[in-house]
Order: C-alpha cells, then sequence, then structure tokens
C-alpha cells in the first residue's frame, strides 16, 4: 500500500514570496490534516479535512495561510506572503476515518530566509 | 483543557538496557491514544494505539501500557537503531488530537 506522498522535499524562499505544498493521501482516506512542526515540538494541527470539507482550521493563520481539498483526494497548502517563523517542516497526514490512527507524510522542509 | 506531557525530555541508554518513556494526559473522554516514532528529517511513524485502561499492545522490543492518566512506552534491550524520538498523543471527546512534546531517545552501542 503506498504511502502518503508530499511534496517538494525542500523549499527556501525569501520573505513575503509565496509558496504551496503538495499532498497525496492514503488510498481509500478520507480525513486529510496539514500540520506545522517547528524542531524540538509536536506537530500543530493547521487544518483537518474530511472527504473535501473543512472540520478543523482554528489554528490555520487565516490572512496568509490557505488549504484545499478537491475532489476529496489531493490537497494543496499555500502561503502569502511567507515571513520567518513560517520555517518549519509541513507534515501531510492521512487517516479512514477522523478517530482512526494517521499515517504521515515525509514532510516538507520550509526554510523563510 | 486537554493536556498531553511527555517525560523525559531526552534519555541515554545504553544497549541492551531496559527503560521506559511517560506520557500523563489530561482528556475530556478518552477516545484514543497514540504513539508514534520519528526519525530526523522523516514523518512521524505509527507505532500503537490504546482505547481504554488496561489495555497492552506489544512490537518487537515495544510494549505500551495504558492507565486512567498516563501511559507507559516500554523498551526492553533497546538497540541503537531505536534511537527516535517517540510521540504520544490523545483524541477526546471533542475528537481534536492533542500532540505531546515527544521524548528524545538516544541508545549508544
Amino acid at each position: 500500500e503506498a504511502g502518503v506522498a508530499q511534496s517538494p522535499r525542500y523549499k527556501i524562499i525569501e520573505k513575503r514570496q509565496s509558496v504551496a505544498f503538495w499532498c497525496n493521501p492514503i488510498s481509500g482516506h478520507a480525513t486529510l490534516y496539514w500540520y506545522q512542526q517547528i524542531l524540538g515540538q509536536g506537530p500543530k494541527l493547521l487544518i483537518q479535512f474530511q472527504n473535501n470539507g473543512v472540520v478543523d482550521d482554528s489554528q490555520l493563520p487565516k490572512d496568509r495561510f490557505s488549504a484545499e481539498r478537491l475532489k476529496g483526494v489531493d490537497s494543496t497548502l499555500k502561503i502569502q506572503p511567507a515571513k520567518l517563523e513560517d520555517s518549519a517542516v509541513y507534515l501531510c497526514a492521512s487517516s479512514r476515518t477522523g478517530i482512526t490512527e494517521a499515517f504521515f507524510g515525509q514532510g516538507t522542509r520550509l526554510t523563510v530566509v | 483543557e486537554d493536556q498531553v506531557t511527555q517525560s523525559p525530555e531526552a534519555l541515554r541508554l545504553q544497549e541492551g538496557e531496559s527503560s521506559s518513556l511517560n506520557c500523563s494526559y489530561t482528556v475530556s473522554g478518552l477516545r484514543g491514544l497514540f504513539w508514534y516514532r520519528q526519525d530526523p528529517g522523516k514523518g512521524p511513524e505509527f507505532l500503537f494505539t490504546l482505547y481504554s485502561a488496561g489495555e497492552e499492545k506489544e512490537k518487537e522490543r515495544l510494549k505500551a501500557t495504558l492507565t486512567k492518566k498516563e501511559s507507559f512506552l516500554h523498551i526492553t534491550a533497546p538497540k541503537p537503531e531505536d534511537s527516535a524520538t517517540y510521540l504520544c498523543a490523545v483524541q477526546g471527546n471533542n475528537r481534536k488530537l492533542i500532540w505531546g512534546l515527544g521524548t528524545s531517545l538516544a541508545v549508544n552501542p
């Protein structure tokens, strides 16, 4: 069974630029998560989708971050404009439902300079 | 307020020296407690789900146990390849996952 796919693996951008991350979840998984992880900390949930509807985006900085999940499968997370404090690893995860274990992709390491 | 605290923050063991990692939690109506392993530069890797007090699960040298207030991840005769950060997360009635900060484990040969 293929795992969660994310791209790119690494990205370096200047502050105020925009960036987008892509995620393809495990086939058949209805729930998709985007997390932000800063070095030495646990993952912080940015947004949770159930199929193509948003379940929780309470910690998403909506003035600069946006996410969509078209057709309930792939998802993209965008940051515009980026700030220095957005430097982190962005993890995508999926689960069969919202109450079962989640499986993570490799993550995208973003560096904002 | 739902909360997860992991201890110790860091642990260094000699190969073969068994130990335990702790995950203390406060949550309204536990739906599940999850253990993950994370290697540097990679996403967390799922290990175990525990649903109710008294439940235990094992995988190779790892054994996870659960009480009403905490979970332990026991590592028996660890090897250098067990070196990683171990993360604990809990899900309560509101279905939100609350994550701990993790325990960084180093096993010396």
